[in-house]
């Protein structure tokens, strides 16, 4: 299997402009979730989904981030506007019948 | 609330045992797990322990489990350079549909030649 796929690697914007990050989750896995990791906050869920429903989005920072699942094999996370604070690698898991998650490699997003 | 707490660093010699702890809060966690992550990658599953378990072993990876004092452990083995990584411990949040794991902060593990 070729575990979960995240694109782009490596982002760099200016701020202002619109980020989309892309995921692939194993085939199979009816559970997706996106993550952001940055040194002061640690590892942070910012939403989750369940058979392409969004289930839980409490941790999506604010109405600048949006989250799509338009299929079982694809999701999307955009930020529109980005800000330099939302530099941060950003995670796509996903899940199968158990609870395990299986990390994507992570998006690098620098916004300068 | 629920929460996950370790200890943020541990620097060990080559050779020596490892031991990274972990506290946890929610008494109904299913699953515990120890997930690890290496500079520029993502989070590798390391392993895991049902909570019916006191111990597993894998290997050099030992993972203890006191439920009564909500504590988690993982031990490694002859530590080698290459085990230097970000550990992470994260227990199931609330029972029932919720698919959230709670996370600690990682225990950074330093291995010296």
């Amino acid at each position: 299997d070729a575990g979960v796929i995240q694109s782009p690697r490596h982002e760099v914007t200016e701020m202002g402009q619109e980020v989309t990050l892309r995921c692939k989750p194993i085939s199979g896995h009816d559970y997706l979730f996106w993550y952001r990791q940055t040194m002061m906050r640690g590892l942070e869920l910012l939403i989750y989904f369940n058979n392409n429903v969004p289930i839980d989005d409490s941790g999506m920072p604010e109405d600048r981030f949006s989250a799509k699942m338009p299929n079982a094999s694809f999701s999307t996370l955009k930020i529109q506007p980005s800000e330099p604070r939302d530099s941060a690698v950003y995670f796509c898991a996903s899940s199968g019948l158990a609870e395990t998650q299986y990390f994507g490699p992570g998006t690098r997003l620098l916004v300068l | 609330g629920e929460d996950v707490e370790q200890s943020l660093f541990l620097s060990v010699r080559e050779g020596d045992s490892s031991v990274i702890n972990c506290t946890y809060t929610d008494s109904s966690s299913t699953y515990l797990y120890w997930y690890k992550q290496e500079p520029g990658a993502g989070l590798q599953l390391l392993t895991y322990i049902f909570s019916n378990m006191d111990m597993k072993q894998d290997q050099r990876l030992t993972v203890l489990l006191n439920k009564k004092d909500k504590h988690l452990s993982l031990r490694i083995a002859d530590t080698q350079t290459g085990d230097s990584a970000i550990y992470f411990c994260a227990e199931v949040g609330n029972a029932g549909n919720n698919r959230k794991l709670i996370w600690g902060l990682g225990t950074s593990l330093a291995v010296n030649p």
